[in-house]
């Protein structure tokens, strides 16, 4: 059973507008949540993180919601840059961010 | 500062033939670990090493065999390799400065069994 879902397996949109990357987790257990984004043939490199505790975190263009109760977060990139076209990947850990599950990545694409 | 470097990039095995993978960060991090990522699936954790003398399974630990050489390296061996064991690998560290760091990864060694 996969404990982290992102269903979008692609996603597409015009520079400057939004992009909305969505993840779902079955696991309650799950009290910190991180976005990794990645280029083709290197490692995933950290974006933005939320801990349980709050239902919003943002970092200059991105920023990450938390929905406890309906177990979803979601990455907002404004305004989206052709720089920012990659595969995201949402991880959710419990105790230990090192041990993460990933979701199976979404690839954004920005055309210019 | 290089940060977690893994060699060798590229590797092709014949079923049955072992090697190992290495990986080591200049960051002075405590815990390491080992992701495997198939096509079109996300990273699944293989063993991790929370400090220098340990090591522990992840989630799919199965064919696999890892060494904290000490705090900068960490290794990983297929002893026998099996088709199903075709991934990219993911060496990555934390610095364990609270629960709640970021994984900081390798550009990966994409391994192809025949």
């Amino acid at each position: 059973d996969q404990q982290v879902k992102q269903n979008s397996p692609s996603l597409s949109v015009q520079e400057g507008r939004i992009s909305i990357l969505n993840c779902d987790y079955t696991n309650s257990m799950f009290d910190y949540f991180l976005w990794y984004k990645k280029y083709p043939a290197e490692g995933p490199t950290f974006l933005i993180s939320i801990s349980s505790i709050k239902d919003k975190n943002e970092d200059g263009r991105f920023t990450v919601f938390l929905n406890k109760s309906a177990k979803h977060l979601s990455l907002h990139i404004v305004p989206s840059q052709p720089g920012d076209s990659a595969v995201y990947f949402c991880a959710a850990s419990y105790t230990n961010a090192g041990k993460s599950t990933f979701g199976d990545g979404t690839t954004l694409t920005v055309k210019p | 500062n290089a940060g977690v470097t893994q060699t060798p990039k590229f590797q092709v095995l014949k079923t049955g033939q072992s090697m190992t993978l290495q990986c080591a960060q200049d960051m002075n991090h405590n815990s390491m670990y080992w992701y495997r990522q198939d096509p079109g699936m996300g990273l699944r954790l293989i063993y991790y090493s929370a400090s220098e003398g340990t090591t522990d399974k992840g989630e799919v630990p199965n064919g696999y065999n890892v060494s904290r050489l000490n705090k900068r390296e960490f290794s990983l061996r297929l002893e026998s390799a099996a088709p199903s064991q075709t991934s990219v690998y993911f060496c990555a560290s934390i610095s364990g400065q609270g629960f709640n760091s970021p994984l900081h990864f390798g550009n990966g060694t994409r391994l192809t069994v025949t």
